[in-house]
């Protein structure tokens, strides 16, 4: 089936660095997505995007955090700086249309700020 | 706001065995209601999506009936196999909103030999 790339797949940073995520979604899809997932709780919805904007986000979605995706390159999530509770499991998802359209999710990157 | 509930954090199952992973849902409208499946370092992957009330969605000898009555939508499979051995979500998408998934805390299953 249709891929997400997420990279990297870990990474550690100290607090108050930034760290970006990178995401390569599929490739004509429209719509993408960012979920958070702490080890043993629900995948949450962070944030979705279309189109160069932010659609909605949650309350999860501080304003440390910022996404893009610049010229069709890969859909980044940007978190700076960091916090402790940022320690966490960021999956990447993109779908062609929204609503309720499949979301393709990619592996994860595995988060950890010491 | 909505919801999904998933009351079953760990299923252990032997080969054949039958399967069932409970799942109720809240909202105020009628959503499309999926079953992600997600095996060890991946994100979770599509099993089965119903959009209409009392329909069924079947994949893979998975089946789930979308239940507007009960507000529910549980997972069955009459004959499990150990590759099934994975962590299940129940989500929903509200219709008309933006696609943002609301997903269950996730049922592992894990299937003897």
């Amino acid at each position: 089936g249709p891929k997400v790339l997420q990279i990297p797949s870990h990474q550690i940073i100290d607090m108050g660095q930034m760290v970006t995520l990178n995401c390569d979604p599929v490739s004509n899809h429209l719509y993408f997505y960012w979920y958070k997932q702490i080890l043993g709780q629900q995948m949450e919805f962070l944030v979705n995007f279309y189109n160069g904007k932010v659609m909605e986000k949650s309350k999860l979605f501080k304003d440390q955090f910022s996404v893009e995706r610049p010229d069709g390159s890969y859909f980044t999530l940007k978190i700076q700086p960091t916090a402790l509770e940022d320690s966490a499991v960021y999956f990447c998802a993109s779908s062609l249309g929204f609503n309720q359209d499949t979301q393709y999710f990619g592996p994860g990157t595995r988060l950890l700020v010491l | 706001g909505d919801s999904v509930t998933q009351k079953q954090g760990q299923v252990t199952l032997s080969e054949d065995d039958f399967l069932f992973i409970n799942c109720t849902y809240s909202t105020t409208t009628y959503p499309t209601l999926f079953w992600y499946v997600q095996y060890p370092g991946q994100g979770p992957q599509l099993l089965l999506k119903v959009t209409t009330a009392n329909n069924k969605g079947i994949s893979r000898g998975f089946e789930a009936t979308y239940d507007k009555g009960t507000t529910s939508f549980h997972l069955q499979k009459a004959s499990v196999q150990e590759s099934d051995s994975a962590v299940y979500f129940c989500a929903l998408v509200d219709v008309g909103n933006t696609g943002k998934l609301i997903f269950g805390l996730g049922t592992t299953l894990q299937v003897q030999p």
